[in-house]
């Protein structure tokens, strides 16, 4: 099965900063991949579907880019409501993967 | 509202069966398929099983097949989850999951329901 790797696995920025999240896929996924967004206590939420589509209600502050088996979450001026952590997942073909996650925290 | 709210958490003893329950309301159920999705206490997310929108097509992760049974019911707009021989790794709250439009993506979440599997 294809495996998702995230890295790096926990990140600390500053208001304002441009963070970046990877996520590698072990064998080629073309552009089906998703990048979720997770609170504590909360529901998931769909940020970005086929590797670069922003979801409707998404700030614009989020973007996401690659194909293949790399992928990247980008977020361009860091805002304390995005302290969460940050899921890609596979959808190409079952069984679905999840990457093992990237919690962001605010310094 | 478009929604889904899950039911059927608990403390169950290793072994023993349990069965979830995902209500829709606000869209068209039966035209969307629906997965489960879990995520143990301090852990991420961990796919679970995919039913199509039909009932016809359902698979599962490997560390649930030939436990665990997705099924729906179009007529009651809602989803199930039968666990059985459950173990303490099946611990987590367990989310249901509704597909965007591409039949691909997790648009729409429940709150999700806790399971924990303890003696």
């Amino acid at each position: 099965d294809i495996q998702m790797t995230q890295s790096p696995s926990s990140v600390s920025a500053s208001v304002g900063d441009r963070v970046t999240i990877t996520c590698r896929a072990s064998q080629d996924i073309r552009g089906w991949l998703a990048w979720y967004q997770k609170k504590a206590g909360k529901a998931p939420k769909l940020l970005i579907s086929a590797a670069s589509t922003l979801q409707s209600g998404v700030p614009s502050r989020f973007s996401g880019s690659g194909a293949g088996t790399d992928f990247t979450l980008t977020i361009s001026s860091l805002q304390p409501d995005d302290i969460a952590t940050y899921y890609c997942q596979r959808a190409d073909s079952f069984p679905y993967a999840f990457g093992q996650g990237t919690k962001l925290e605010i310094k | 509202q478009v929604q889904l709210v899950e039911s059927g958490g608990g403390v169950v003893q290793p072994g023993r069966s349990l069965r979830l329950s995902c209500a829709a309301s606000g869209f068209i159920f039966d035209t969307y398929g629906m997965h489960w999705v879990r995520q143990a206490p301090g852990k991420g997310l961990e796919w679970v099983a995919v039913i199509s929108y039909d009932g016809t097509n359902k698979y599962y992760a490997d560390s649930v097949k030939g436990r665990f049974s997705i099924s729906r019911d179009n007529t009651k707009d809602t989803l199930y989850l039968q666990m059985n021989s459950l173990k303490p790794e099946d611990t987590a709250v367990y989310y249901c999951a509704k597909v965007d439009s591409r039949d691909r993506y997790f648009d729409l979440w429940g709150r999700g329901t806790l399971v924990t599997v303890s003696s």
